[in-house]
């Protein structure tokens, strides 16, 4: 099956120094890119969308000035995380999409755990 | 009232118990249906598709009730390899996108 890599794999920052995610998908090439964000008990929530080439479709209530997202290539799509702060520790997940395959069909990153302290 | 809705659990069970997860939905619009476990501190895997004839993949079946905006997962003769938690996901089409709506989950705890 497809592959989708994250790295880091999990991060600790100080408050107010700013992060950066990378996603690749490894064998195929993703003409769109999710971004999810877990908290601990708490569904993935969908922060952002992302074609290649093109600027991100950020969801209600995300930030975009504070969440980069960056889709430069066909298989890497970069989150920073700018001036992070405690409640910004979560899990991220990006998940990845090839669309000659399925319209629905995505597939996950192993996540990056993020701590702020 | 979130958009997916699922009983959180945990279920303890015992090897070879029958157990039953249920999961709704609000949104009408919804167009696809799915099951994924994600197990601790992991990436979520696609378990299977959910349909209104229902779907049966060796111990397990998925099933699909529109009118009631109803899914369920049915998971016979647990194993202690089936612990993890069950997310229940819809697709909904949004802003030029299908996106992947996920439930808080349901975590299964299977015991010896």
């Amino acid at each position: 099956g497809a592959v989708v890599s994250q790295h880091p794999s999990w991060v600790i920052c100080k408050s107010g120094t700013s992060v950066k995610i990378e996603c690749r998908s490894l064998d195929f090439q993703a003409t769109t890119m999710f971004w999810y964000r877990q908290f601990p008990k708490q569904s993935l929530m969908l922060m952002a969308t992302s074609n290649e080439g093109s600027k991100a479709t950020y969801e209600q209530g995300v930030e975009k000035d504070k969440f980069l997202i960056n889709h430069a290539s066909l298989t890497l799509s970069t989150l920073t995380v700018t001036s992070a702060h405690p409640e910004d520790s979560s899990f991220y997940i990006c998940s990845a999409r090839e669309f000659e395959t399925s319209k629905y069909e995505q597939y996950f990153g192993p996540g990056t755990r993020l701590t702020v302290t | 009232r979130k958009e997916v809705e699922q009983d959180p659990g945990p279920f303890n069970v015992p090897e070879g118990a029958t157990v039953a997860f249920n999961c709704t939905y609000s949104n009408s619009a919804s167009q696809s249906f799915f099951w994924y476990r994600q197990d601790c501190r992991k990436e979520p895997k696609l378990l299977m598709s959910v349909y209104s004839s229902g779907n049966e993949d060796g111990r397990f079946t998925a099933q699909l009730n529109r009118a009631s905006q109803y899914i369920s997962l049915l998971i016979r003769d647990s194993k202690l390899s089936d612990s993890a938690t069950y997310l229940c996901v819809v697709i909904r089409y949004s802003g030029g996108y299908n996106k992947l709506i996920f439930g808080a989950g349901t975590r299964l705890a299977v015991h010896p």
